[in-house]
């Protein structure tokens, strides 16, 4: 089950700006780390965002990540063709006995 | 370079059983938890299973939990994960995924993830 809530759809025209938000409880994004992956159609998740806002070598700085309080969220700046997918955030939840919990999903389209 | 290599799914009965594998490679295996994670058809991302470097500590999801069993051989830089008494509800493609860190817990993440292997569940 899907304790992090993600809006299901997103969209943005080539060079826009698009935010995700990840909406938790106290439990986990209140209290710990959110990463979010990039899944593009067909293939596996790539890890976009660790530690709330930090980026691996190779991703974009187009991609940003933020958190506050007990929601999160994932920003694509300069918004291209390439970053349609579906994005998903995920956390630690300490209600759930050491379980990883992952968002909903959000399908960002370009238009 | 990372590479994580999952195998062993295929169509089972109801009530039957499957071992998966994950061969890695491109690091340090015994330094590294590891997790399992699955995505039924069209639905989103379920963490599974997880697994400390040494394997000494495991950790399962409520829905798997007395079914399913992570496992890890350090010698042959494999994973795997038995699955019991399937259930429809478990036909998804399951993802091998290294953590960053060799023990599992709140500050880890997932930074590297397998092409994954298709569990179908059905009579």
């Amino acid at each position: 089950q899907s304790v992090l809530t993600q809006p299901p759809s997103a969209s943005g025209t080539p060079g826009q700006r698009v935010t995700i938000s990840c909406s938790g409880s106290s439990s986990n994004i209140g209290s710990n780390y959110v990463c979010w992956y990039q899944q593009l159609p067909g293939a596996a998740p790539t890890l976009l965002i660790y530690r709330n806002n930090q980026r691996p070598s190779g991703v974009p700085d187009r991609f940003s990540g933020s958190k506050s309080g007990t929601s999160a969220s994932l920003a694509i700046s300069g918004l291209r063709s390439e970053d349609e997918a579906d994005y998903y955030c995920s956390a630690w939840d300490d209600s759930l006995s050491g379980q990883g919990v992952f968002g909903t999903g959000t399908k960002v389209t370009v238009l | 370079e990372v590479q994580l290599v999952e195998s062993g799914g295929g169509l089972v009965q109801p009530g039957g059983s499957l071992r998966l594998s994950c061969a890695a490679s491109g690091f340090t295996f015994g330094n590294y938890a590891l997790s399992w994670v699955r995505q039924a058809p069209g639905k989103g991302l379920e963490w599974v299973s997880a697994i400390s470097g040494s394997g000494g500590a495991t950790y399962y999801a409520d829905s798997v939990k007395g079914r399913f069993t992570i496992s890890r051989d350090n010698s042959k830089n494999t994973v795997y994960l038995q699955m019991n008494s399937l259930r429809a509800e478990d036909t998804a493609v399951y993802y091998c995924a290294k953590r960053d860190s060799y023990y599992y817990d709140s500050s880890t993440y997932i930074d590297y993830w397998g092409q994954g292997t298709l569990v179908t569940v059905s009579s």
